[in-house]
């Protein structure tokens, strides 16, 4: 069946990096676009960017340039979702979904990773 | 704030029907882009409930639906259950900030 599944909760310590991991299965990676989205502690969604699965060119949403980097493994259809110089305010569940176009929506997700941030 | 504004929260007794409001304007919802609504429980991740204004996928319900109507959407729920006390998003594309954007949800309430 299609899913995405994603890497497993990190604890880090400010100013540190993390890696997040999606992994699709199920259809055709590259036919669809990957998105990232953030929801913090009792907090809604937050669309951070997407990255175009065929052509690997990432887009950032204002308030995600700079520390966050998308990037690919298409050889086994991995999405990843890097951060760097971690701040406590980066402590929420950030998820990947994939999308067939923008009359599509976000149609399958992955189950989300917590990412804590504190000394 | 979000570009798309919803109501906090909704409530509604078993077998009553509620409505979601999903506002927005001109660079989103009535440039016209699609408006998307996504189903969340606690501790859980986002199911997609309605693409495309008014398109169910397969699996959900027909007790839910969609419309919209210049730079508005709603999300309507017919024969309220105990399952459908969640969290309800909507989604839409904006093109002045040339970003997807979520409404700050709503949080419904079975009482």
């Amino acid at each position: 069946q299609v899913q995405l599944v994603q890497s497993g909760s990190e604890l880090k310590k400010p100013g540190a990096s993390v890696k997040v991991s999606c992994k699709g299965s199920g259809y055709t990676f590259t036919d669809y676009a990957m998105n990232w989205v953030r929801q913090a502690p009792g907090q809604g969604l937050e669309w951070m960017g997407w990255i175009n699965t065929y052509t690997g060119n990432p887009t950032y949403a204002q308030g995600f340039t700079g520390r966050f980097v998308f990037s690919l493994d298409t050889s086994v259809s991995t999405a990843h979702l890097q951060i760097t110089g971690l701040k406590a305010e980066d402590t929420a569940v950030y998820y990947c979904a994939r999308v067939w176009s923008r009359s599509s929506g976000m149609d399958v997700w992955g189950q989300g990773t917590t990412v804590t941030v504190s000394s | 704030q979000s570009v798309l504004t919803q109501p906090p929260s909704v409530s509604g007794a078993p077998g009553q029907r509620v409505t979601i409001s999903c506002t927005g304007s001109s660079s989103n919802i009535g440039a016209p882009y699609d408006v998307h609504w996504y189903q969340q429980h606690p501790g859980t991740a986002p199911k997609l409930l309605i693409y495309g204004n008014t398109n169910r996928p397969s699996g959900v319900p027909d007790r839910f639906s969609g419309s919209k109507s210049g730079t508005s959407a709603s999300l309507a729920i017919t024969g309220l259950q105990a399952e459908d006390e969640a969290d309800y998003y909507c989604q839409s594309y904006d093109n002045r900030l040339s970003a997807s954007v979520f409404g700050g949800g709503t949080k419904l309430t079975v009482l």
